[in-house]
């Protein structure tokens, strides 16, 4: 069973930094996409990054370009995001999932909450 | 990038009975949609992809329509499990967008 586990959100004051991690399972991690969504209060869904199977391409929308940064350790079956010069804008609840090479998103965590406020 | 207007916000249905949900691009994506169904304290759930192909586990009473702008997913004889949170998604371009959601709720 494909299990996709994020960590690492919480309360952060404008301007500072967090690091939200994913922990996989169920699935040959190395083979597969990855991508960040995220969730604003009461707000639809916006992807954020996409990151591919071994690291080599990455990709942002455009307001958080410069300040986030996906990464992965494949050997720990493990997805990250840096997220630098927070905003109040980016709160949010981030999902991890598995985006398919046809670019829809396969499988979704559960999510973790970032609040970005003083 | 490609906006996705749904309609409508919100739909109120008994069990048993059948709704659509409408998905609207603001330029072709000819037949790449996806539909995903989100409930609270579950990980939200994908339920087709390509406008019309059923992610394994996705039951039969849910059907995907359309191509080039107009999109609908129908839900037929609603079960009580149904009722939840609905967005499309386009998945024919960089960046991926999705539509603003339609709450499906118990009449």
């Amino acid at each position: 069973e494909v299990q996709l586990v994020e960590s690492g959100g919480g309360l952060v004051q404008p301007g500072r930094s967090m690091k939200l991690s994913c922990a996989a399972s169920g699935f040959t991690f190395s083979n597969y996409g990855m991508a960040w969504v995220r969730q604003a209060p009461k707000k639809g869904l916006e992807w954020v990054a996409y990151i591919s199977y071994d690291g080599g391409s990455t990709y942002y929308r455009d307001p958080v370009k410069g300040r986030f940064t996906i990464s992965r350790d494949n050997a720990k079956s493990t997805l990250y995001l840096q997220m630098d010069s927070l905003r109040s804008e980016d709160t949010a609840t981030y999902y991890c999932t598995i985006l398919t090479t046809g670019g829809w998103f396969a499988y979704w965590g559960q999510g973790t909450l970032v609040t970005v406020s003083s | 990038d490609v906006q996705m207007t749904q309609s409508p916000s919100n739909l109120a249905a008994s069990p048993g009975e059948s709704v659509s949900i409408n998905c609207k691009a603001s330029k072709s994506i000819s037949k790449y949609l996806a539909w995903y169904q989100q409930k609270p304290g579950k990980a939200n759930k994908l339920l087709i992809y390509s406008g019309s192909t059923l992610q394994s586990g996705t039951p039969s009473r849910f059907s995907g329509s359309g191509s080039g702008t107009d999109f609908t997913l129908t839900i037929r004889n609603l079960e009580p499990e149904d009722f939840g949170l609905y967005y499309c998604q386009q998945h024919n371009e960089y960046p991926p967008t999705f539509g603003a959601g339609t709450k499906l709720e118990l009449k």
